[in-house]
């Protein structure tokens, strides 16, 4: 699996825009961008996945740089809630290559 | 619908001791998972069945380590005897199957604390 590469920590106010960088240069041109997320005591939850085109669904935006070295996740709203582990991992779609391999992740914390 | 359930939430013991996990995943999940997460640190795989089979276990500490999943459905998995360093969140997930269309859908955990 392609190594993944996030800063440690990151803050951000309520009601405005959470970027979280993602760095992955070896990633392979099958494998995809999976974002994940761990609310404090709780299991990891999906958020987004994409492969070389940007997606939005209801919880969040995934932009892919056009040589998909990097991504970025964009939470455009941030709330209290948002504040949690989040984990930007390489993941291929069949075999082993599957497997979803977490790293340490960025905490994303979101004050008033 | 009812998520992926795990029981006990939370377990103290001492080292040398026994200890098991429970998980039910979502109904119709014929992929099952159990992943360790030490403090501080991602979840790390450490089996996954289909139905019944384990299918990948090449992480699991098999001289203490062990698990089932004896009817497709529910898994246990256990530890005996536990040590110290066996302290962490023991998580369970679930999904439709293994490829990577799949999403994978977490339990809560049990965080176990061995002294």
């Amino acid at each position: 699996d392609a190594k993944t590469t996030q800063p440690t920590s990151m803050d951000c106010a309520e009601g405005r825009a959470a970027n979280l960088p993602c760095n992955h240069s070896t990633i392979s041109g099958n494998e995809y961008v999976y974002w994940y997320r761990q609310i404090h005591s709780q299991g990891p939850q999906y958020i987004i996945h994409g492969l070389k085109n940007n997606e939005t669904n209801e919880m969040a935006s995934l932009i892919i740089t056009e040589d998909r070295k990097s991504s970025t996740l964009i939470l455009p709203h941030a709330t209290l809630r948002d504040t949690a582990v989040y984990y930007c991992i390489v993941r291929g779609y069949t075999g082993t290559a599957s497997k979803l391999t977490f790293g340490t992740g960025t905490r994303l914390q979101v004050t008033l | 619908e009812a998520g992926v359930v795990q029981s006990p939430r939370y377990k103290i013991i001492e080292k040398k001791q026994p200890v098991a996990f429970w998980c039910n995943p979502i109904s119709g999940h014929n992929t099952l998972y159990w992943y360790r997460q030490n403090l501080g640190q991602g979840p790390e795989l450490l089996i996954r069945y289909e139905n019944e089979e384990a299918v990948d276990d090449s992480q699991l500490p098999k001289d203490r380590f062990s698990a089932e999943r004896l009817k497709g459905v529910d898994s246990t998995l256990k530890i005996q005897p536990a040590e110290l360093g066996d302290s962490a969140v023991y998580l369970c997930a679930s999904s439709l199957g293994a490829g990577g269309y799949n999403e994978q859908f977490f339990g809560p955990g049990t965080r176990l604390t061995v002294l």
